[in-house]
């Protein structure tokens, strides 16, 4: 499909625990992205990359730490897994920085 | 952080009916663009826009960049049951850094048969 792979696709979790998304792409883009998904504020970016071990925060990202240390791998590591982090997270990839490429997205619930 | 406001937040419309719906910023964007989410999914792109007053279509999908930049509409003509799902408006603000993208609140879409 469009080369990029959310990993797991759903995850429970116990508060208090660490947990680590994982995104691959298969196209070799630059940029590489984290956003959670919560009803009623659409999507919100937690961090981004735009190059391996370059990354910087979005508007939500207490809390959440990334890595990118290959082209096509970004992983999204919650510390110490709180209640509010329940959320659907998506990955997006983007040659440009323009017209991002989605992946399915990961539920996470943390009880 | 800086918000897009989308409305309306969700239609309930008879197959065959036209849907319009919007997206404003109080700050100047200098590319719109228009994503679709169907349930489990990740949003995909509908359809872009990179110039004021950019008029853009996609089968039945229209869009347009508005002409004070501060503004975008989609509309979706004689809608089908397959339009279902979560319309976001994204934009890539003037001040843009890092390319990132900023999203609206969505506009959840109910067609019924």
């Amino acid at each position: 499909d469009a080369g990029i792979t959310q990993s797991p696709r759903h995850k429970v979790t116990e508060t208090g625990t660490p947990v680590t998304l994982r995104c691959h792409q298969t196209e070799n883009h630059r940029y590489m992205y984290w956003y959670r998904q919560d009803p009623g504020h659409g999507l919100r970016l937690i961090h981004y990359s735009y190059g391996v071990k370059d990354t910087d925060k979005g508007e939500v990202s207490d809390g959440y730490s990334v890595s990118r240390s290959k082209t096509e791998d970004f992983l999204l590591t919650l510390e110490s897994a709180t209640s509010s982090q329940t959320s659907v997270y998506f990955c997006a990839i983007s040659e440009s920085g323009y017209g991002y490429t989605f992946g399915s997205g990961t539920r996470l619930t943390v009880v | 952080g800086q918000q897009l406001n989308q409305s309306p937040q969700s239609m309930f419309i008879q197959e065959g009916e036209d849907v319009s719906m919007n997206c404003t910023s109080s700050s100047i964007f200098n590319t719109w663009l228009w994503y679709k989410q169907d349930p489990g999914e990740g949003p995909v792109l509908l359809i872009a826009l990179y110039k004021a007053g950019e008029l853009t279509s996609n089968g039945r999908l229209t869009a347009q960049f508005g002409i004070t930049r501060k503004d975008s509409f989609l509309n979706i003509s004689a809608s089908i049951p397959s339009d279902v799902g979560i319309y976001f408006c994204a934009g890539h603000p003037i001040y843009n850094q890092g390319g990132k993208l900023i999203f609206g609140q969505g506009t959840e879409l109910s067609v019924k048969p």
